[in-house]
C-alpha cells in the first residue's frame, strides 16, 4: 500500500525557515517524481516544486524560487522541502505529491498534508 | 501567467448526470494533454480522479471521465450519488509552465 506521511509543519515568524519532509512506503521511491503542492482558503491549489526521482531536476514555482529548497533521500524514502525567508502568504496546507511516472504531470498519492503558519 | 477557468459551483439530483469545465487548456510540446482531475472531500487530501484527460486510474468509478475540446476540458459524473458531494479541481501539466490547478467547483448534491 503507498503511503506518505507528511510533517514538519508548525508555527514560525516572518523571516523564519521550518523545513517539512514526507516519509513513503509501498513503492520504489528513487523510480518516481515528487511534489509539493499547498492549498490555502483563498487561493485553492498550488503547485510549489518538484523533484526528479534522482533528485537531478529540481522546479520551483515562481513564488518560491530563491527561498524554498526540495531535495530528497532515496536511502530514507523521504522527501524535503526546505523552506527560508518564510512570509505571511506562504502560510498554507503543505501536501507532499506523487508522480506517476518520471515528470510530475500529475499526481497519483498526496500526504495527509503538514499545516504551515507565518505569524508574529 | 496561464490560468485554469473552473465554475465555482455546480448541482444535481441523484442519478442526473453533471459536468464540470475547465478552461484555459493549452497542449505541451508534442501536442501531449497532460489534464488531470482531483476529488477533494473536506478535511481530506486530493484524489485523482482523471489523469491525461481521460484515463482513470486503477479504482476510480467508471461513472467518472474526462473529456477535451478545443481549449476546454470537462469531468463528468454520472449517475450522481450523495458521495460524489466534494470539491473538484483541475490541473495542468507542460513543460512550460509547470503544474497549474483550476479554481475549484465545488458540486452540491441537491
Amino acid at each position: 500500500e503507498v503511503q506518505l506521511l507528511d510533517s514538519g509543519g508548525g508555527l514560525v515568524q516572518p523571516g523564519g525557515s521550518l523545513r517539512l519532509s514526507c516519509a513513503v512506503s509501498g513503492f520504489t521511491f528513487s523510480s518516481y517524481a515528487m511534489s509539493w503542492v499547498r492549498q490555502t482558503p483563498g487561493k485553492g491549489l498550488e503547485w510549489v516544486s518538484s523533484i526528479s526521482g534522482a533528485g537531478g531536476t529540481r522546479d520551483y514555482a515562481d513564488f518560491v524560487r530563491g527561498r524554498f529548497t526540495v531535495s530528497r533521500d532515496n536511502s530514507k524514502n523521504t522527501l524535503y522541502l526546505q523552506m527560508n525567508s518564510l512570509r505571511a502568504e506562504d502560510t498554507a496546507l503543505y501536501y507532499c505529491a506523487k508522480a506517476p511516472r518520471g515528470v510530475h504531470v500529475t499526481f497519483d498519492y498526496w500526504g495527509q498534508g503538514t499545516l504551515v503558519t507565518v505569524s508574529s | 501567467q496561464s490560468a485554469l477557468t473552473q465554475p465555482a459551483s455546480v448541482s444535481g439530483s441523484p442519478g442526473q448526470s453533471i459536468t464540470i469545465s475547465c478552461t484555459g487548456i493549452t497542449s505541451d510540446v508534442g501536442g501531449y494533454n497532460f489534464v488531470s482531475w482531483y476529488q477533494q472531500h473536506p478535511g481530506k487530501a486530493p484524489k485523482l480522479l482523471i489523469y491525461e484527460v481521460s484515463d482513470r486510474p486503477s479504482g476510480v468509478s467508471n461513472r467518472f471521465s474526462g473529456s477535451k475540446l478545443g481549449n476546454t476540458a470537462s469531468l463528468t459524473i454520472s449517475g450522481l450519488q450523495a458521495e460524489d458531494e466534494a470539491d473538484y479541481y483541475c490541473s495542468l501539466y507542460t513543460s512550460r509552465i509547470n503544474v497549474i490547478f483550476g479554481g475549484g467547483t465545488k458540486l452540491t448534491v441537491l
